[in-house]
């Protein structure tokens, strides 16, 4: 139980096109997914908070107009880098907490990472 | 606040021979931990939690950790190294801030297992 699955698994685009991620809980429902990235042999950052049924919150730093956030139902959030950039090239993650577990303490289940090249 | 460090960012061990891979926090309340493992171009997958319940935590794989509040540490361990321990450890410290619960991520350790 409580995998969570992210597609594409890799993705190579142009300059200045726009990507979507999909993060989906496959087997329990999640009211909170989370995105992080994660730069070559470096730690996760988070990048935002995603509710659903709600605006995202975005961490310090994070350009929300750049990196549009949508949480339209219980098992799926979706990340759009707008006018993807060579800079944008990273590891992108997502996790997403069981609503129907304890969640004093904030278990988060993964999703396998989503590979973004931008040419 | 709360901020997770991980003493080292590459850890040598031949199979068959004991693992410690070190983490200490700092939180103004009482930390949930969690010790995550990554492999190459993968996902994170929980080894194991601690959620005030028992000090001594085991995990999937052989692992356990101890929490201990008097040095806020919580070490990884292992007593035996196999070749598919090979990857990179995340210790992780959950803290409420404001209304939410965040992650923080330590910069995480290699582990390399020598044949």
């Amino acid at each position: 139980g409580a995998v969570v699955s992210q597609h594409p698994s890799r993705v190579i685009c142009k300059s200045g096109t726009s990507v979507k991620i999909e993060c989906r809980s496959l087997d329990f429902q999640a009211t909170t997914m989370f995105w992080y990235r994660q730069f070559p042999k470096q730690s996760l950052m988070l990048m935002a908070t995603s509710n659903e049924g709600s605006k995202a919150t975005y961490e310090q730093g994070v350009e929300k107009d750049k990196f549009l956030i949508n949480h339209a139902s219980l098992t799926l959030s979706t990340l759009t880098v707008t006018s993807a950039h060579p800079e944008d090239s990273s590891f992108y993650i997502c996790s997403a907490r069981d609503s129907g577990r304890d969640l004093s303490y904030n278990e988060q289940f993964f999703g396998p990472g989503t590979r973004l090249t931008v040419l | 606040a709360q901020s997770v460090t991980q003493l080292d960012s590459h850890v040598s061990v031949s199979e068959g021979t004991p693992v410690l891979l070190r983490c200490n926090y700092s939180s103004s309340y009482s930390p949930s931990l969690f010790w995550y493992v990554q492999h190459p171009n993968k996902g994170l997958q929980l080894l194991l939690k601690y959620t005030s319940a028992a000090t001594l935590v085991k995990g999937i794989n052989g692992f356990e950790a101890e929490f201990k509040k008097s040095e806020t540490s919580f070490h990884l361990t292992k007593p035996s190294a196999h070749m598919s321990d090979a990857a990179e450890y995340f210790c992780v410290v959950s803290v409420r801030s404001g209304s939410a619960r965040q992650l923080t991520f330590g910069s995480g350790t290699q582990l390399t297992v020598l044949p």
